[in-house]
């Protein structure tokens, strides 16, 4: 089946420092997905992104879509502490509710 | 307005038993989804309604679980007996136009001993 290989698994920084993380398959997506995990708490949508090439911010983060279709990057700049989460990548294919999650970065911010 | 409602939010059982989450989505979301999230495996789609009506169920790991839909605010995931392996958090996730835009509950974490 489809599958979401997503890197790094996990990330200490400090705060300040720039991060990036990304998502690759083998297959193609229509829609890729960026999703923030608190502990407790379910997933919670940050950026969607519809069109290969596409660049989307959401303030500090940025995202694009690949433009093979196989590939997505999450960018965070001036990561703050409350970046700390697991950030998840989401693929969209052909089946509308066949949304594929990556296994997850975890992000640790150091202040 | 409330987000996707679920309970319990912890629930424990011994092997056997029948355990029932519940979820209430978002009013006006004619999409509800059921997940399942484990560390070996991350999150896993279980089944997901249109409309009350079951659209793709492939997801479910076998006949011991089982999902309804009775009306357009509630929900249920059952598994029936419990095992140990069931353990997991479960998602309930509602949308209004489908799997882009969906709005995740709180989770259940189920712990079957």
């Amino acid at each position: 089946g489809q599958q979401l290989n997503q890197s790094p698994q996990s990330m200490f920084i400090q705060e300040g420092e720039d991060v990036s993380m990304n998502c690759t398959s083998s297959s193609i997506f229509n829609t890729w997905l960026w999703y923030k995990q608190e502990p407790g708490e379910g997933p919670v949508l940050l950026i969607a992104l519809y069109k290969a090439g596409e660049l989307t911010s959401n303030g500090r983060l940025t995202a694009q879509f690949g433009i093979t279709r196989k590939d997505s990057f999450l960018n965070i700049s001036a990561s703050i502490p409350s970046d700390v989460g697991i950030y998840f990548c989401a693929g969209l294919g052909g089946s509308q509710g066949n949304l594929i999650f990556g296994k997850g970065t975890k992000l640790s911010v150091k202040p | 307005d409330a987000g996707v409602i679920q309970s319990p939010r912890h629930e424990v059982t011994e092997m056997g038993q029948e355990v029932t989450l519940r979820c209430k989505p978002i009013s006006g979301h004619d999409y509800l989804f059921w997940y399942r999230q484990t560390m070996m495996r991350g999150l896993e789609l279980l089944i997901y309604f249109n409309n009350n009506v079951p659209i793709d169920d492939s997801g479910m790991p076998e006949d011991r679980f089982s999902a309804k839909m009775p009306n357009a605010s509630f929900s249920t995931l059952k598994i029936q007996p419990s095992e140990p392996r069931d353990s997991a958090v479960y998602f309930c996730a509602s949308s209004p136009t489908g799997a882009e835009t969906q709005y995740f509950g709180p989770g259940t974490r189920l712990l079957v001993l």
